[in-house]
C-alpha cells in the first residue's frame, strides 16, 4: 500500500513532443504529489508538485495532472527540449506526516532527440 | 541559492568497515533525511529527523545505521559493518517545512568491496 508505481522505465521523444509520464498510488491517506527531475550524477530536484484538491496543475512547460478517483497522476512536457533529458520521479507522501517521508515511484529515463 | 553539502563524493571502503557519510544541510531547515539509490533503481527512505530525534525510519535503516547531528551545522549517515549490499548512492535532504521545500544534496557515492 505504500508503493508508488511508475511507468514507463524509460521514454524517447523528438525536441518538440509531448512525453507524458504516469504514476498510479494505492494510499489514499497520500496527499501530497511530487515529481522531481535527476540529472546524472546530481541529487533529485523539485520540479512541480500538487495536492489532491485539483486536477491540473502547470507551472512552465510542466504540467501535472491529477486523478483522485483512479488514484493516478501524469507528468506532461510541454515542447519538450534536449535539455530535458534526464530521470523523472513521481513521489508520494502525506501531508500531515511529522516525518516527511516521501515514498518515490520507480524513475522515468527521458530522452529528448533534437 | 542554498545547497545541501554531502562529503564524501564517493567512498570507496572493505566489508565489514565502519563509514561516516557527512551532509551540511542548509542552515534554516529543521527536517533532516536520508535516502539512498541503488544504481538503476529508485530512491528508497532510510530515515527522518527532527527536533534531535528520528521521526520516522525505514526497514532498511536496521541496527547497523545511524544517524547523528553532533553539532549545529552537520548531520551523519553511520554504518557501522558495511555490507556489499549498501554499495549505493546517498542521499542527504533538508527542508524547512516537513514534506514541502525537500532540497537534496549531490549524494555520496558509497562502494563495498
Amino acid at each position: 500500500q505504500q508503493q508508488v508505481k511508475q511507468s514507463p522505465q524509460s521514454l524517447i521523444v523528438q525536441k518538440g513532443g509531448i512525453p507524458i509520464i504516469n504514476c498510479a498510488y494505492e494510499n489514499t491517506a497520500f496527499d501530497y504529489f511530487p515529481w522531481y527531475q535527476q540529472f546524472p550524477g546530481k541529487g533529485p530536484a523539485l520540479l512541480i508538485a500538487i495536492r489532491p484538491d485539483v486536477s491540473e496543475k502547470k507551472e512552465g512547460r510542466f504540467t501535472i495532472s491529477f486523478n483522485k478517483s483512479a488514484k493516478q497522476f501524469s507528468l506532461h512536457i510541454m515542447d519538450s527540449q534536449p535539455g530535458d533529458s534526464a530521470t523523472y520521479f513521481c513521489a508520494a507522501s502525506r501531508f500531515g506526516n511529522q516525518g516527511g517521508k516521501l515514498i518515490f515511484g520507480q524513475g522515468t529515463e527521458l530522452s529528448v532527440k533534437p | 541559492e542554498p545547497e545541501v553539502t554531502q562529503t564524501p563524493s564517493h567512498q570507496v571502503t572493505q566489508m565489514g568497515q565502519e563509514v561516516i557519510l557527512r551532509c551540511v544541510p542548509i542552515s534554516n531547515h529543521l527536517y533532516f533525511y536520508w535516502y539512498r539509490q541503488i544504481l538503476g533503481q529508485k530512491v528508497e527512505f532510510l530515515v527522518s529527523f527532527y527536533n534531535n530525534e528520528i521521526s520516522e525510519k525505514s526497514e532498511i535503516f536496521d541496527d547497523q545505521f545511524s544517524v547523528e547531528r553532533p553539532d549545529g551545522s552537520n548531520f551523519t549517515l553511520k554504518i557501522r559493518s558495511t555490507k556489499l549490499e549498501d554499495s549505493a548512492m546517498y542521499f542527504c535532504a533538508s527542508s524547512d517545512s516537513g514534506i514541502y521545500g525537500y532540497t537534496f544534496g549531490s549524494g555520496t557515492r558509497l562502494t563495498v568491496v
